[in-house]
């Protein structure tokens, strides 16, 4: 069965540092996602993507942030200057033709 | 705008006993409504989603969900829980349309006892 898979699973990194974290949507999916679940709250939206641009993004997704799609199978969120608060579980999430989305199992971003 | 409010952080049910997870939302549409469950140290996993149709849907696990327009809500249930069915379960709510993002509810960890 297709999945989204995601890494690396866990990233650390110190403040100010630039991290990439990579994801690869399932093939024929067209509607790309990311959303952050920091410990112990709910599951945030950050940005959605089709067509190779932005669709929405969450007020979270400031300059900071920005996502690619580089090639025609992966899909990264880069965060330029982590900051402590940055610390989460990263999903990537993708749809096709239908509301239904399905998750990969995470990368867990640790800022120092 | 949209919001959902799940009533219980946590839920305990003894097993073989029924699961009643309450998920109330909020919408200026008519919504898609989804339940994902989350197992320790992984992904969101898709139990069942309400689109349109049917008001109750039945999902993966012997899990199944009734939307009530009238009263905002997309409860989810089970008659009889298992021990593998300990998880946290998250509502979610999106727009009728392709692409839409998901505002989920803080979601509910369900304990099963033996």
């Amino acid at each position: 069965e297709p999945e989204v898979t995601q890494t690396p699973s866990h990233q650390v990194t110190q403040m100010g540092q630039e991290v990439i974290l990579r994801c690869v949507p399932i093939s024929n999916h067209l509607y790309f996602y990311w959303y952050r679940q920091i410990l112990g709250q709910k599951v945030e939206f950050l940005v959605s993507f089709y067509n190779n641009e932005i669709s929405e993004k969450s007020e979270i997704f400031d300059d900071q942030f920005s996502v690619e799609r580089p090639d025609g199978s992966n899909f990264t969120l880069k965060i330029r200057s982590t900051k402590l608060e940055d610390s989460a579980m990263y999903f990537c999430a993708s749809s096709g033709g239908t509301s239904e989305q399905y998750f990969g199992p995470g990368t867990r971003l640790t800022v120092t | 705008a949209q919001s959902v409010t799940q009533l219980g952080s946590h839920v305990s049910v003894s097993e073989g006993a029924l699961v009643l997870l309450r998920c109330n939302y909020s919408s200026s549409v008519p919504p898609y409504l989804f339940w994902y469950v989350q197992y320790p140290n992984q992904g969101l996993q898709l139990l069942l989603k309400y689109t349109t149709g049917a008001t109750l849907v039945k999902g993966i696990n012997g899990f199944e969900a009734e939307f009530k327009k009238s009263e905002t809500s997309f409860h989810l249930t089970k008659p009889s829980a298992h021990m593998s069915d300990a998880a946290e379960y998250f509502c979610a709510v999106s727009k009728n349309n392709q692409g839409g993002k998901l505002i989920f509810g803080q979601g509910t960890e369900l304990s099963v006892k033996p």
